[in-house]
């Protein structure tokens, strides 16, 4: 079982819909990161917490470090959301260690 | 956007041929990071780097070398490569080891 779990591993939605994509690990954490990935592109850190919610633009990040889960959500999604979004948490500790889940495929229909 | 630039895009080799990977960044973060990416896997660490001269071994090192003998090169070999590393190549950079993660725009790498 990966440490990192994500869910669903796709999703396809109408324009203007709310997203909801579901993160959950098994180890304890210092932080977890949230990143986002357009298909043959980079990788780009949307969020990184440790507790509670972030909230950029129409992007929130939330997670219960209790349940040992985060959830990244999107309102009003349009087309460009359309990317893989990839759950990582780092364990903490002096050695840098993230640990990735398989990521989520978003698609997002005009 | 951070300054993080791999090079080269894209590569095509032959198998046994060595190969390097270049990560350069001008942040001036002192951690440094390889992954790779494959499907049906998430990313995974190769080495990483903590200062100058200071690496250590990720969870798939088997096969690579790295060297960073200035702060902002992170240098990735493949000392003989095989097709099981065709694969794409991040390169990271972090200030510490718990703060943000700025990625590069990756190397796809195909061993023929």
């Amino acid at each position: 079982k990966n440490e990192v779990e994500q869910s669903p591993q796709n999703l396809t939605a109408q324009e203007g819909e709310f997203i909801t994509i579901n993160c959950s690990y098994s180890v304890g954490i210092s932080a977890l990161h949230w990143l986002q990935q357009h298909p043959g592109g980079g990788i780009v850190s949307l969020f990184m917490l440790s507790s509670g919610k972030k909230k950029h633009g129409r992007l929130i990040a939330t997670i219960n470090i209790q349940e040992k889960h985060s959830s990244l959500h999107i309102t009003a999604s349009h087309p460009r959301d359309s990317a893989v979004y990839i759950c990582a948490v780092n364990s903490g500790g002096s050695n840098y260690k993230l640990t990735f889940g398989k990521g989520t495929l978003l698609t997002v229909n005009p | 956007d951070a300054g993080i630039t791999q090079s080269p895009r894209h590569k095509v080799t032959e198998t046994g041929t060595p190969v390097t990977l270049r990560c350069h960044q001008t942040e001036n973060h002192r951690y440094m990071y390889w992954y790779r990416q494959d499907p049906g896997h998430g990313l995974r660490l190769i080495h990483y780097s903590y200062g100058v001269k200071d690496t250590d071994k990720g969870e798939v090192s088997d096969g690579y070398s790295v060297s960073r003998s200035k702060t902002e090169d992170f240098l990735l070999t493949l000392e003989s490569a095989t097709s099981s590393q065709t694969s794409v190549y991040f390169c990271a950079i972090s200030r510490t080891p718990n703060t943000e993660a700025f990625f590069g725009q990756g190397t796809r790498l195909t061993v023929v």
